[in-house]
């Protein structure tokens, strides 16, 4: 399976909202609800910040969003907070008991 | 709270095996899905393999399949992956994870903080 595709990086100011955007195929993306999104802080463990393409876990905040187009999905990041700084991965369920990554996005606040 | 622990990590030579550990606590483990996620020095996640609490279904990367085999005691409330054959490219961090919902695999959360694998001579 190949690796969705994000763009490498993305970057806001304090209070202003960014969308990272995750693009697959038919066979992931487009053909199944889903789709996670994941943040990852330097040296740190991932932790799940969307699943089902829409649903936050409880304790996440409401600032994150999660939406999909046909085959891309994208996660959007409402009234940018410094603490938001970190890289961000979307996963997929790709068929036959497959998950697949994105590359991974960098988000930068100003 | 749910804790994570990797161990197993090192370095091996090329062609050699590994076999990572994960003690899970916080949660009734033989009823949660768990996983295996790897990233590569300054790369992004890669899925590995996961496996389901009840009926222990494996799930495998199609890249890995056949070489790396998941496994779990839930009598220890342990996680295993065995991996052979380890080449250059299997350098990593391995990290693992919990599946969100029951036996559902599909979302992990939350993960450990990994065990490094280097494979080198």
């Amino acid at each position: 399976q190949s690796a969705l595709t994000q763009p490498r990086s993305v970057s806001g100011s304090p209070g202003q909202s960014v969308t990272i955007s995750c693009t697959g195929t038919s066979s992931d993306v487009g053909a199944y609800n889903y789709v996670s999104w994941y943040q990852q802080h330097p040296g740190k463990a991932p932790k799940l910040m969307i699943y089902d393409v829409t649903k936050r876990p409880s304790g996440v905040p409401d600032r994150f969003s999660g939406s999909k187009s046909g085959n891309t999905a994208s996660l959007t990041i409402s009234g940018l907070q410094s603490d938001d700084e970190s890289k961000y991965y979307c996963c997929s369920y790709a068929g036959t008991y497959l998950l697949v990554f994105g590359g991974g996005t960098t988000l930068t606040v100003l | 709270e749910v804790q994570l622990l990797e161990s197993g990590g090192g370095l091996v030579q090329p062609g050699g095996s590994l076999r990572l550990s994960c003690a899970a606590s916080g949660f009734t483990f033989s009823t949660y899905a768990m996983a295996w996620v790897r990233q590569a020095p300054g790369k992004g996640l890669e899925w590995v393999s996961s496996i389901r609490g009840s009926d222990t279904n494996t799930y495998y990367a199609d890249s890995l399949r056949g070489r790396f085999t998941i496994s779990r005691d839930n009598s220890k409330n342990s996680l295993y992956l065995q991996m052979n054959s380890l080449t250059a490219e299997d350098t990593a961090v391995y990290f693992c994870a919990k599946g969100v919902s029951g036996d559902s695999w599909v979302y992990m959360d939350p993960w450990g903080q990994g065990t490094l694998v280097t494979v080198s001579s």
